[in-house]
């Protein structure tokens, strides 16, 4: 069954530091993979998206990802992290189809702080 | 550009009294239409999804009914709220099937927290 996990419920870095949340997944074949970031209260917004090509992707607010293969990983990375960057962060993989259409699963997400 | 609009914004309604939130979507035509809950810190539970007018598809049994009675509005509803309907109502979109940018990519409005008291 396809499915996302993300290992790590809570994270904590200090401003300035690197940030690494991780993704692994299960699926049957090359999968689309998506980061989304939600603020507390807020609706979740697209961060990044892999679909083929360049295994290493580019998104917004500096954040990247890459799509490893072998390792079902498909991890977010940011250099240097902001105190705007606290958030939750989620993984998700499609297309998982059904009924006509294609769905994501979604992982349990990431809380992400961070301390001044 | 595509944007998404969820009405309302916060929602505080008693026990057994009916529901009724709203999904606008602008910029686009037959789009893939979805409703997700989010309970307290959990994840995202996808509860309806549609491909067109007047077809809906639920991920799971529950209280919640949903509607789509145009191309670009989302309708959830309910006839007697419960307590564990309480949480953050997320309405989504993607490309529908013919547009050339493919189905797959979801796009979030802002959300309804509902609180049953």
């Amino acid at each position: 069954a396809q499915s996302v996990t993300q290992p790590d419920i809570h994270i904590t870095v200090s401003e300035g530091a690197s940030l690494e949340l991780r993704c692994n997944y299960s699926y049957g074949a090359t999968p689309y993979l998506f980061w989304y970031v939600q603020s507390p209260g807020q609706g979740l917004q697209l961060l990044l998206k892999y679909f083929s090509g360049d295994t290493l992707v580019q998104g917004i607010k500096g954040f990247e990802a890459e799509f490893k293969r072998s390792q079902s990983s498909f991890n977010l990375r940011k250099p240097s992290v902001h105190w705007s960057d606290a958030a939750e962060y989620f993984c998700a993989v499609g297309p998982s189809f059904s009924g006509g259409y294609n769905k994501l699963i979604f992982g349990a997400g990431t809380r992400l702080a961070v301390h001044p | 550009s595509q944007t998404i609009h969820q009405w309302p914004a916060t929602l505080v309604q008693p026990v057994g009294s009916p529901l009724s939130l709203e999904c606008t979507v602008e910029g686009t035509s037959n789009p893939n239409l979805y409703w997700y809950r989010q309970a307290a810190g959990r994840g995202l539970q996808l509860l309806f999804y549609s491909v067109g007018i007047g077809q809906i598809s639920s991920e799971v049994p529950q209280n919640l009914s949903a509607s789509r009675p145009q191309d670009r509005q989302f309708i959830l509803s309910s006839k007697k709220l419960l307590l564990s309907d309480s949480g953050f109502y997320l309405c989504a979109w993607s490309p529908g099937t013919s547009s050339p940018w493919g189905t797959d990519t979801q796009y979030f409005g802002p959300g309804t927290r509902l609180t049953v008291l």
